[in-house]
């Protein structure tokens, strides 16, 4: 039983950039959550899927933030015009409607550093 | 709005002994659960142990414990035979009502580092 991924784990681009993350969840699981987690705080909620659907966004997640579950699987987020704030540990979890307290899995992360 | 506090940013704690890592938290909604979670230097978290809001009995897994206090709006963890390896960043977190999309809230975190 595999756990969630992501893709790539570090990542360095300069500011003004775009780019992506990629996240492959449980495979059984149908939430998939993004969180950002800054140096020495506890990760923050950005977004969420129901299968395909995006059904809440929060607001951290700026217009330059974009989040897509297209079959209901992976996910992927994509910052545009990167800025040095961006730098973060961007987390992906997911979960199961069905198990009583849904419990979120995580994956390893991946770290952006924007110069 | 919900809010985890975790008042220890840092804990020391001699191998073998037990420690208690503190928890607080605020919400409004009837039902909600909290969780916490590891984070080792590599960055990945770590389910440790669940509490539902309803749960009359505390939780237990393995080596950790969780004392739930819902009077007091306290959930915290208790790791008993420490060991060097459970040196880490501790979360606590709260999540929102399944209906509601389940989406956590997490505390600041505390760093445990254990002695030898």
């Amino acid at each position: 039983d595999t756990g969630v991924s992501q893709n790539p784990r570090h990542k360095i681009t300069k500011r003004g950039q775009n780019v992506t993350f990629r996240c492959d969840p449980i495979s059984e699981h149908n939430r998939l959550y993004w969180y950002r987690q800054t140096l020495g705080q506890g990760p923050e909620f950005l977004t969420y899927f129901q299968n395909e659907a995006q059904l809440e966004k929060s607001r951290l997640l700026s217009d330059r933030f974009s989040a897509e579950r297209p079959k209901g699987s992976f996910s992927t987020l994509e910052i545009q015009r990167t800025e040095q704030g961006d730098s973060a540990m961007y987390l992906c979890a997911s979960s199961w409607t069905g198990s009583p307290q849904e419990t979120q899995y995580f994956g390893p992360g991946t770290r952006l550093l924007v110069l | 709005a919900q809010k985890i506090t975790q008042t220890q940013p840092g804990m020391f704690v001699q191998e073998k002994e037990a420690v208690t890592l503190d928890c607080t938290y605020d919400t409004s909604d009837p039902s909600y659960g909290l969780f916490w979670y590891k984070q080792p230097s590599s960055g990945e978290m770590i389910f440790l142990i669940y509490q539902g809001s309803y749960d009359q009995q505390n939780a237990t897994e393995g080596r950790y414990s969780l004392n739930f206090q819902k009077a007091r709006k306290s959930a915290n963890l208790v790791i008993s035979a420490s060991q060097l390896g459970d040196s880490a960043m501790y979360f606590c977190a709260m999540s929102r009502p399944k209906n509601a999309g389940n989406m956590l809230t997490f505390g600041g975190g505390t760093r445990l580092m254990v002695k030898p």
